[in-house]
């Protein structure tokens, strides 16, 4: 099974509508994060969270909220989607450790469609 | 300011062939730096990572270079394959668990 996942893969919504974007991970991490990825352009972090109750905004967090559910559960929701949010949303986890070594693990994706 | 640049932003080379990837970076202080390969439509996989005593460190065909003085990364792909064919992504992590994302480097690779 796979250690981030992702639910759903890909959906298609009109403007407007209310969208909810669920992330669960079994790695055990404390530290979880939400991305978007246009075409041509980095990752760009919308939230992150270093345990359940801690929550903050990243690099374009407006339009976006986050539910940090459990330590294994995080939530990104779009209360009014638009289209130019249509892209491919990631989800990703990390631990602290020593030496340097921390490391992101990624989910395989959701591609979202606001038409 | 942080950031992280890569070049070229697309590369198409011949099957069997070699090639090389830059990235150069200003963020700091630097705890290490991680290439992923990015199929496409799925999540970044870990390649390699080098903390700042590392200079090279090699997975399979894939080996990355680093020099902290000059903050310049390589990752080489030695005898390339199809299924090379990705986006290949640096990411530099600061102290503190923050992540700084390249805009990648899309290869190609064709028979």
């Amino acid at each position: 099974d796979a250690d981030v996942t992702q639910t759903p893969r890909n959906r298609i919504t009109k403007t407007g509508k209310r969208i909810m974007l669920e992330c669960s991970q079994t790695k055990g991490h404390d530290r979880m994060y939400w991305y978007r990825q246009d075409p041509g352009l980095g990752l760009q972090l919308i939230y992150y969270s270093f345990d359940v109750k801690d929550i903050n905004k990243g690099e374009i967090s407006d339009g976006y909220s986050v539910s940090r559910q459990a330590q294994a559960k995080f939530s990104l929701s779009l209360e009014s989607a638009i289209p130019n949010q249509t892209a491919l949303y990631f989800c990703a986890t990390s631990a602290p450790t020593s030496g340097g070594y921390n490391e992101q693990f990624f989910g395989p994706g959701t591609r979202l469609t606001v038409l | 300011k942080n950031q992280v640049e890569q070049s070229p932003q697309s590369l198409i080379i011949l099957e069997g062939k070699n090639c090389t990837l830059q990235c150069n970076y200003t963020v700091s202080p630097f705890s290490n730096l991680r290439w992923y390969k990015q199929d496409t439509g799925r999540g970044p996989v870990s390649l390699t990572i080098m903390t700042f005593s590392e200079n090279t460190k090699s997975n399979g065909r894939y080996t990355a270079t680093l020099d902290a003085d000059t903050k310049q990364s390589s990752l080489h792909i030695t005898a390339s394959q199809l299924s090379d064919s990705a986006s290949y992504i640096c990411v530099v992590s600061r102290t503190g668990n923050q992540f700084y994302f390249g805009t990648g480097t899309s290869l190609t690779v064709i028979p």
